[in-house]
């Protein structure tokens, strides 16, 4: 059973910062892997998605890798800014499923401190 | 605008009775999903639609139900056996596995 865990639950940095979340999985049979975005009573918004014959992908000032081989993903994000401040979620797409479920961590609350 | 739409944002439900979150999507997408969120647990997926009129459980649809007559449509209704609905639920869609999935903004349910 394809389980996504990621650590740590919760980050503080200091404005400036850069900094990586991490994301792991247990089976390495996927379609993709995304990464989402989630302010405090809102919906997800999607950053990132990795498919998997991809090795990162890049928007602005963030980076994700993935290694499927380790059941590994990083998001990376550069010069970290106070409006970076919400909950990151990463999700993969398990090959051998039916309608392409997802299945998602529990997430990483980032604080970006001015 | 493209995109998906969750209403009510709020809704309040009295013991005993039935209620229905409305999700509608004008992006042209297949594919469906409620998942519902509860603080320190993540996301877990209700229901799932890949086609009209056909819909599948997920891993806790028991107290739900849904229905799929429209593909930009996918209602779902919290019915009185699911003792403890307080959650934020999310619904979402994509056109086929390898793309991206979008979500709405969420309805808010709360047992009076």
């Amino acid at each position: 059973k394809q389980e996504v865990t990621q650590i740590p639950a919760a980050l503080s940095v200091p404005e400036g910062e850069n900094l990586v979340l991490n994301c792991s999985f247990t089976d390495s049979a996927i379609y993709n892997l995304q990464w989402f975005r989630q302010d405090p009573g809102k919906g997800l918004t999607s950053l990132l998605l990795i498919q998997s014959s991809q090795r990162e992908q890049t928007s602005g000032r963030l980076n994700a890798s993935l290694d499927k081989s380790s059941g590994r993903s990083t998001l990376y994000i550069a010069a970290s800014q106070p409006g970076d401040s919400a909950t990151y979620l990463c999700a993969v797409t398990p090959f051998y499923n039916q309608g392409g479920k997802l299945i998602f961590g529990q997430g990483t609350e980032l604080s970006v401190k001015p | 605008d493209g995109g998906i739409t969750q209403s009510p944002k709020y809704l309040f439900r009295k013991e005993g009775q039935n209620v229905t979150l409305s999700c509608e999507q004008n992006l042209n997408h297949d594919a469906m999903y409620w998942y519902r969120q509860d603080p320190g647990q993540g996301l877990r997926l209700i229901y799932y639609s890949q086609i009209v009129n056909d819909f599948q459980k997920g891993d806790i649809a028991e107290g739900y139900s849904v229905s799929r007559e429209k593909k930009e449509s996918f209602p779902l209704t919290v019915t009185s056996a699911q003792k403890n609905p307080t959650a934020f639920y999310l619904c979402a869609s994509r056109l086929a596995p390898g793309e991206k999935l979008f979500f709405g903004s969420g309805t808010q349910l709360s047992v009076l």
